[in-house]
């Protein structure tokens, strides 16, 4: 399988410990993008990198979250003292960029990893 | 916050009618697109259309998209209950310096056999 994968598939953890989660992109992708996505809205963007520079963070990003890719491969995403607000869907997703020829932010997305804070 | 706002928010039809769904977003773009997520599932990317364009096709899909009113529209042909999904537009917007698509709240369709 050469699509993008995430594990755990579901965390269940209690309120204050923290959790990581891991992306395995499309192997030659260059760019790695993180979303949260809670019951019945669309995925909202967490942060992404190029290679192993993280080049946007949103606001939505707390500093109880921090994001690395340090060999511009696999990225995880670790949440410290969760709280009940952080349960949803994490969704990762990998593009290739090119710096040549026309804009093409298609992104490929994983399966993503469902979080439950009890 | 997101831009896109899609319409209906669900929509049920029976097999073999056509589904249309409409998307609205409001800042100018590089290009929009379309995604499916089947419940609990990941995003899987459907169609991509560029501001320069007016009309795409890909199988039994349609998309359609109007800059000047800032809309787009998906339309899926002779559907299959295995349409069944939630169905997301995503906007790539323009100047920012921003890389992120920008989703709507999805149109949550069901298609009885």
């Amino acid at each position: 399988d050469t699509g993008v994968s995430q594990d755990p598939r579901h965390k269940i953890t209690k309120r204050g410990q923290n959790v990581t989660f891991r992306c395995d992109p499309i192997s030659e992708h260059n760019r790695l993008y993180w979303y949260r996505q809670t019951l019945g809205q669309g995925p909202e963007f967490l942060t992404y990198f190029q290679n192993e520079a993280q080049l946007e963070k949103s606001r939505l990003l707390s500093n109880r979250f921090s994001a690395e890719r340090p060999k511009g491969s696999f990225s995880t995403l670790e949440i410290q003292r969760t709280e009940q607000g952080d349960s949803a869907m994490y969704l990762c997703a990998s593009s290739l960029y090119l710096w040549a020829g026309g804009r093409n932010n298609e992104q490929f997305f994983g399966p993503g990893t469902r979080l439950t804070v009890l | 916050s997101q831009q896109g706002e899609e319409d209906p928010q669900a929509l049920s039809i029976q097999e073999g009618e056509n589904a249309t769904m409409n998307c609205s977003y409001k800042t100018s773009i590089n290009n929009l697109q379309w995604y499916r997520q089947n419940s609990g599932r990941g995003l899987v990317h459907l169609i991509l259309i560029r501001s320069n364009e007016r009309e795409k096709h890909s199988g039994r899909l349609r998309v359609t998209l109007d800059t000047s009113k800032k809309s787009s529209s998906l339309l899926i042909t002779a559907s299959r209950a295995a349409d069944t999904a939630s169905y997301f537009c995503a906007t790539d917007p323009r100047g920012g310096g921003s890389e992120k698509l920008v989703f709507g709240k999805g149109t949550k369709l069901t298609v009885n056999p």
